[in-house]
């Protein structure tokens, strides 16, 4: 039972590129998370997804970032028009839909993460 | 707005010694769930302990058991018979109960070494 993927691993970007970040949830998962790690700092929620839905997007910046998971297919993490200060960590989480408290009580899942350097 | 307090940056403890962990917290909901994760240098990051706050009993797993202060908002982590495996970032995260997401706080972390 594979975990949650992401790729690629790492992913090197000059000043103004783009760059487009993968998540593939955990089988059966049908929520999706993506947090971002700055050196020296914990992680930061960025946005919740469900399929073909973003729920929450509080932590997004408001300009060059925008996310979604399709009906089929992973979920996307993009950033345009990168600048240095992107430099980060990007971590993806899933989590299933189960019971009658799908929300409070199941843990998230963590994939390993993509490691966006810009340059 | 919640927020997650790690106060010690980095931590040491010999193999087979036992270290703690502090964890504050700042919220004012009554049920809410606490969690603690480990980042090794793989940079995955591995669930350890959770805690429901509508709980009294704290919660053990194996060599890790949190002490759970509610009223003071205090979630420590306890590694007893430390293994040199243990050796990661410790990040302790707050999820509320309520409202429509799942998103976890994070603290800021706590890097533990264990010496041999």
């Amino acid at each position: 039972n594979a975990g949650v993927m992401q790729n690629p691993r790492h992913l090197v970007r000059r000043r103004g590129q783009e760059a487009r970040l993968r998540c593939s949830p955990m089988k059966g998962h049908s929520h999706v998370y993506w947090y971002r790690q700055l050196p020296e700092e914990g992680l930061k929620f960025m946005v919740y997804l469900q399929k073909e839905n973003i729920i929450d997007e509080s932590g997004m910046p408001k300009e060059r970032f925008s996310a979604e998971f399709p009906k089929e297919g992973p979920s996307i993490l993009r950033i345009q028009q990168v600048v240095r200060g992107d430099s980060a960590a990007y971590f993806c989480a899933s989590s299933p839909l189960r019971g009658t408290n799908p929300i409070y009580n199941s843990p998230l899942h963590f994939g390993n993460g993509t490691r966006l350097t810009v340059t | 707005a919640q927020t997650v307090t790690q106060s010690q940056p980095e931590m040491s403890v010999q193999e087979a010694e036992t270290v703690t962990l502090s964890c504050t917290y700042d919220t004012s909901e009554s049920d809410y769930y606490l969690f603690w994760y480990k980042q090794p240098p793989s940079r995955q990051m591995i669930l350890v302990i959770r805690q429901e706050a509508y709980k009294q009993q704290n919660a053990t797993e194996n060599r890790f058991s949190v002490n759970f202060q509610k009223a003071a908002k205090s979630f420590s982590l306890k590694i007893s018979d430390s293994q040199l495996g243990d050796a990661a970032m410790y990040f302790c995260a707050y999820r509320s109960s309520g409202g429509a997401t799942n998103k976890l706080i994070f603290g800021t972390g706590t890097l533990l070494a264990v010496q041999p």
